[in-house]
């Protein structure tokens, strides 16, 4: 079956430090790969995809994230986080169809 | 460009009662999704519309949900009758996708906010 992993519920950081965000998954072929970011009351904001290339993609916010084919992983990171980052971020897959598959989500804290 | 329009913005209801959700993508996108985001979980799919086609609605429970976009463009979605366990948000989004791997994104709707009592 395909899915998206997305092991820690919660991740917690101090204002300034880098941060990481993880993402596995599994599904056939090459699929396109995505995150969006969630904040309160609002929709989900793309934030960056890859598609084919290199694998450090940049996004929106100062955000980048790392594909890894071998261990199938697409972590999103940020040099330096701020307390705005604060929000709830999905990792998601796009196999050989139109329809993204999400993983569950992880909130990222950020304290000053 | 505008984004996508959805509303209501929120909905409380009592168990079997209805409920419609409308959303207005984004001008000259074909392919329109729904997806349900129950508290705790990712968005899953429940319906994908290519133009006024229906592409995929195999997480759509059909008994109680049903979904047109009959002259593809808005679209709306039905619950009927509601049940406790339909208390979620329901996300619009739309996109230019073309069937296969098409390499637009998505815009995403602010959603709706249901609440079966």
């Amino acid at each position: 079956a395909q899915s998206v992993a997305q092991p820690e519920d919660q991740v917690n950081v101090a204002e300034g430090n880098p941060l990481t965000v993880k993402c596995t998954y599994s599904v056939s072929g090459n699929p396109y790969l995505f995150w969006y970011v969630q904040y309160p009351n609002r929709g989900l904001q793309f934030l960056l995809k890859y598609i084919t290339g290199d694998n450090l993609v940049k996004g929106s916010y100062g955000f980048e994230a790392e594909f890894n084919k071998s261990q199938t992983s697409f972590h999103l990171k940020k040099p330096s986080a701020l307390v705005s980052d604060s929000a709830l971020y999905f990792c998601a897959v796009r196999p050989n169809t139109d329809k993204l598959i999400f993983g569950t989500g992880t909130r990222l804290q950020v304290f000053p | 460009e505008a984004g996508v329009a959805q509303s209501p913005r929120y909905k409380i209801i009592e168990k079997r009662q209805s409920v419609a959700f409308w959303c207005n993508p984004i001008s000259g996108h074909a392919t329109l999704y729904w997806y349900q985001q129950i508290l705790g979980q990712g968005p899953k799919l429940l319906i994908q519309f290519q133009n006024n086609g229906v592409v995929d609605d195999s997480q759509l429970p059909k008994d109680r949900f049903s979904a047109e976009r009959l002259k593809g463009v808005d679209s709306t979605l039905k619950i009927q009758p509601a049940k406790l366990e339909d208390s979620a948000v329901y996300l619009c989004a739309s996109s230019l996708g073309l069937l296969g791997r098409a390499r637009s994104g998505y815009t995403f709707g602010s959603g709706t906010r249901l609440t079966v009592v």
